[in-house]
């Protein structure tokens, strides 16, 4: 079965401009989170989607946005690019949305703002 | 609010040589735990998680966790090291009650050193 799958691999944007990141979950999961990782903040929890719906949000400002397709793949939006958006976003996805299950992550998509 | 803490930023281990990565934990109730591994320029793998039952958790690569109840831990541990073990490893915690998100700790980084 393929795993969790991540477009583009590698982006470069300027500040200001807005990008748009895909992930496609491994098939039959429905849900779908996203984090973004950071040398000085680790890994934080930016939003889970499931059945279409956003379920969870993390504490990042509104230029942060997602969404969720029928078919459970799932984008995410960052909009007025900043500087210390510069970061490696991960989405994982997971059968469904009760805490036991394991969330398993794409490889991500690197963004660079300069 | 929940929150892991893995309070080694680094851990060097020689070849061959039992390794343990430390995590402790601050969530009410018994949580669901996680450990994933990340290689570089790669996404989060998982290696194995604690539901309930044995405290001893076997996972992937040979790695094991022992969940302390009384300590709130949640210590990797692998009785011989391999060079190819060298990666930053995550802890995670979810609540077993309610929807909400994994939080991760900070990340330790394994060196095994030949």
């Amino acid at each position: 079965k393929a795993g969790v799958t991540q477009t583009p691999r590698y982006l470069i944007k300027t500040r200001g401009q807005q990008v748009t990141l895909s992930c496609s979950p491994i098939s039959g999961h429905r849900s779908v989170s996203w984090y973004q990782q950071t040398p000085g903040q680790g890994l934080q929890f930016l939003f889970e989607y499931f059945s279409e719906t956003q379920r969870n949000k993390g504490n990042f400002p509104g230029r942060f946005s997602g969404r969720q397709f029928s078919n459970s793949r799932s984008e995410m939006n960052v909009s007025t690019l900043e500087l210390g958006d510069s970061a490696l976003y991960l989405c994982a996805s997971s059968l469904d949305r009760v805490g036991v299950e394991t969330q398993y992550f794409g490889p991500g998509t690197r963004l660079l703002v300069l | 609010a929940q929150s892991v803490a893995q309070p080694e930023d680094q851990v060097n281990v020689a070849e061959g040589n039992p390794l343990t990565v430390k995590c402790t934990y601050s969530v009410s109730g018994n949580p669901y735990l996680f450990w994933y591994v990340q290689y570089p320029n790669r996404g989060l793998q998982f290696l194995l998680k604690y539901i309930t039952g044995d405290n001893l958790v076997k996972g992937s690569y040979g790695f094991e966790a022992e969940f302390n109840k009384s300590q709130t831990s949640f210590h990797l541990k692998k009785p011989s090291a391999l060079v190819s073990d060298s990666a930053l490893y995550f802890c995670a915690v979810r609540p077993r009650s309610g929807n909400t998100p994994l939080v991760f700790g900070k990340g330790t980084r394994l060196s095994v050193i030949a």
